[in-house]
């Protein structure tokens, strides 16, 4: 089946490292991704990480993915109160490429 | 090069109408997708056309509906709205169709039901 699932919440303080969870069934995923929505906006990509790959770094965001486990993890690196906002970890149906599903995303908030 | 335009921002219907959404697509993309978001559901996949055809659907009832021109722009139309319509529709647009690198969404219309 298809279903993503994250943690509702995280708070962390600025400065800090900011670790968001994801598990995800469908086995046959091509892409996952990492979508943030501030409030009022739409949803802005901002990493994204084929099947193959373990991890992909691009700036202060490092995306780890363990296949065997269907987990997925972006780590935002010193966390600024700019980075407040709902994360959304979503993947691509390799049945369905057209398709993304996503979590129920994380409000992510930080602390001074 | 501009992203992907919603119009309106903001709807309020009355229950038993029907209202329609357009979605113009970034320059080139040919695939646009509708996604509905609820506080309760979270974001749930309509449909997806390409060139002009519908690739793919959701689980919506037949009361959700959409279509797309042959300039890539899309609309979407909802007939007979429920309480439960309201929400943000959001519509996203990519260049092959297929996920890919990932879809560019845009701010969205907020449908409220009344």
């Amino acid at each position: 089946g298809e279903d993503v699932e994250q943690s509702l919440f995280l708070s962390v303080r600025e400065g800090d490292s900011s670790v968001i969870n994801c598990t995800y069934t469908d086995s046959s995923s091509t892409y996952l991704y990492w979508y943030k929505q501030e409030p009022g906006a739409g949803l802005q990509l901002l990493t994204y990480i084929f099947s193959n790959m373990d991890m992909k770094q691009d700036q202060r965001l490092t995306v780890l993915l363990n296949k065997k486990d269907k987990h997925l993890s972006l780590r935002i690196a010193d966390t600024q109160t700019g980075d407040s906002a709902i994360y959304f970890c979503a993947e691509s149906p390799y049945s369905s490429a057209s398709k993304i599903i996503f979590g129920s995303g994380t409000r992510l908030s930080i602390r001074p | 090069k501009a992203g992907v335009t919603q119009t309106p921002r903001y709807l309020i219907k009355t229950r038993g109408q029907q209202v329609t959404l357009s979605c113009s697509p970034i320059s080139g993309h040919r695939s646009v997708s509708w996604y509905q978001q609820t506080p309760g559901q979270g974001l749930q996949f309509l449909f997806e056309y390409f060139s002009e055809t519908q690739r793919n659907k959701g689980n919506f009832p037949g009361r959700f509906s959409g279509r797309q021109f042959s300039n890539s722009r899309s609309e979407m139309n909802v007939s007979t709205l429920e309480l439960g319509d309201s929400a943000l529709y959001l519509c996203a647009s990519s260049s092959t169709g297929a996920a890919n690198y990932g879809y560019t969404f845009g701010s969205g219309t907020r449908l409220t039901v009344v």
